[in-house]
Order: C-alpha cells, then sequence, then structure tokens
C-alpha cells in the first residue's frame, strides 16, 4: 500500500514566524512531489513543486526534497494569517501519471 | 485562459435517486482526474481519464459509481442509486498528460457538493 503520511495538526504558528509542514512517502519510485494549500470550503490549488534533491525557494515558500529519506517539506517564511489552511502533500505514483495524497495538516496563523 | 469547471456546484438528492456530474477540463488537456473529499479529509481518488480512455479505475467505490468522458474533453460521472454515505464533494481535475516525463500539475475545479438526503 503506497502512503503518503501527514500530522493533521492543527499547527499553530504565530504571525511572522516560520511554518513548517513535513510529509514522508511510502514508494521509493516517486519522482514529483507537490504541495497544495485548500482553504476550508474551496479547492486545492498548487503552491510548490519539486522534483530534484534540495530546496527549491518561491518568494516566501520553500519546498525541501530528501528522496534518500524519502520525505519533503514546506517552509512558509513571514506567516500571515491568510496562509491559515489545509496543506496537502502529493507525490507521484509509479505510474508517473497519479498522485498519491495524504490527508493534509491544518495549518493556523494567529495574530 | 479558462480554469476547470464543474457543474451543478451543489446537488441535493433523495435516496436512491440518480445523479450526473459534469466536468469540463482546461482545453487541450488530455488528463482527467474525479476525486471525493468527504467533510474534513483527504482527496480520495476515483478514476483518471487519458483522453477518453480509463486505464485505472480502481477508486471507484462500487458498481454503483461509473464515468465516461467523451471527445477527449468533457468527463461525466454517475451515482447511481444514492446513499447517505455517498454525501461529499466531487472535485474534478485535469492536466497536460503529457505521455513520459514528469507528473505535471493538476489544476482543480470548484467541486460538486453532493448531499443525500
Amino acid at each position: 500500500q503506497k502512503e503518503v503520511e501527514q500530522n493533521s495538526g492543527p499547527l499553530s504558528v504565530p504571525e511572522g514566524a516560520i511554518a513548517s509542514l513535513n510529509c514522508t512517502y511510502s514508494d521509493r519510485v516517486s519522482q514529483s512531489f507537490f504541495w497544495y494549500r485548500q482553504y476550508s470550503g474551496k479547492s486545492p490549488e498548487l503552491i510548490m513543486s519539486i522534483y530534484s534533491n534540495g530546496d527549491k525557494e518561491d518568494g516566501r515558500f520553500t519546498a525541501q526534497l530528501n528522496k534518500a529519506s524519502q520525505y519533503v517539506s514546506l517552509l512558509i517564511r513571514d506567516s500571515q494569517p491568510s496562509d491559515s489552511a489545509t496543506y496537502l502533500c502529493a507525490v507521484t505514483s509509479d505510474s508517473n501519471y497519479q498522485l498519491i495524497w495524504g490527508a493534509g495538516t491544518k495549518l493556523i496563523i494567529k495574530p | 485562459g479558462a480554469g476547470v469547471s464543474q457543474s451543478p456546484s451543489n446537488k441535493v438528492t433523495e435516496k436512491g435517486k440518480d445523479v450526473e456530474l459534469r466536468c469540463d477540463p482546461i482545453s487541450g488537456h488530455t488528463a482527467l482526474y474525479w476525486y471525493r473529499q468527504s467533510l474534513g479529509q483527504g482527496l480520495e481518488f476515483l478514476i483518471y481519464f487519458q483522453g477518453n480512455s480509463a486505464p485505472d479505475k480502481s477508486g471507484l467505490p462500487s458498481d454503483r459509481f461509473s464515468a465516461e468522458r467523451t471527445g477527449g474533453s468533457v468527463s461525466t460521472l454517475t451515482i447511481q442509486r444514492t446513499q447517505q454515505e455517498d454525501s461529499a464533494v466531487y472535485l474534478c481535475a485535469s492536466s497536460l498528460g503529457l505521455p513520459g516525463g514528469l507528473q505535471e500539475t493538476q489544476y482543480f475545479g470548484p467541486g460538486t457538493r453532493l448531499l443525500v438526503l
């Protein structure tokens, strides 16, 4: 059974601090990794994609991938109340067309 | 350009009735996905289309669920003899679906909120 594990939270972070979200996956052949953000009552929207080991930065967001340890993380710098949402981690299965989804981490940014 | 659209946005039906949910993907996207999301839960994969073909139907919960896609575009998810446990948000997503290579981003529609009374 291929799995993606996330801490369900809620993770509470003060405004302006760094929020760190983690995800582990079971399938070593996974090649593509995604972080989606989902506001309550809305659809998921892509935040970051990462394909190679290391860090990828985009504005206040940094995705980190470690294939040897099979984890991917998302860092949000200078957290804002508008970042409060559920963050979903998704990784490709061996078919490379399908994503295996984590259940999501609920993030709360406290003003 | 236009994103993924879904209709209806909300559907209330009585137990035992059939419902039909529609998804119109982004133009040019050959891959199309249906997911189900219950309140407070993660995404449950239902079915995937590449063009008009569905190579993976493994996520369909029962034989009451079926889906089709025509013209490589619009897809319809049909639930027959609905049950209360079918109540959920049904999400559709599309991606470019290029052969080989890396998975592309999936773009989601706004979802259909189904309530079975």
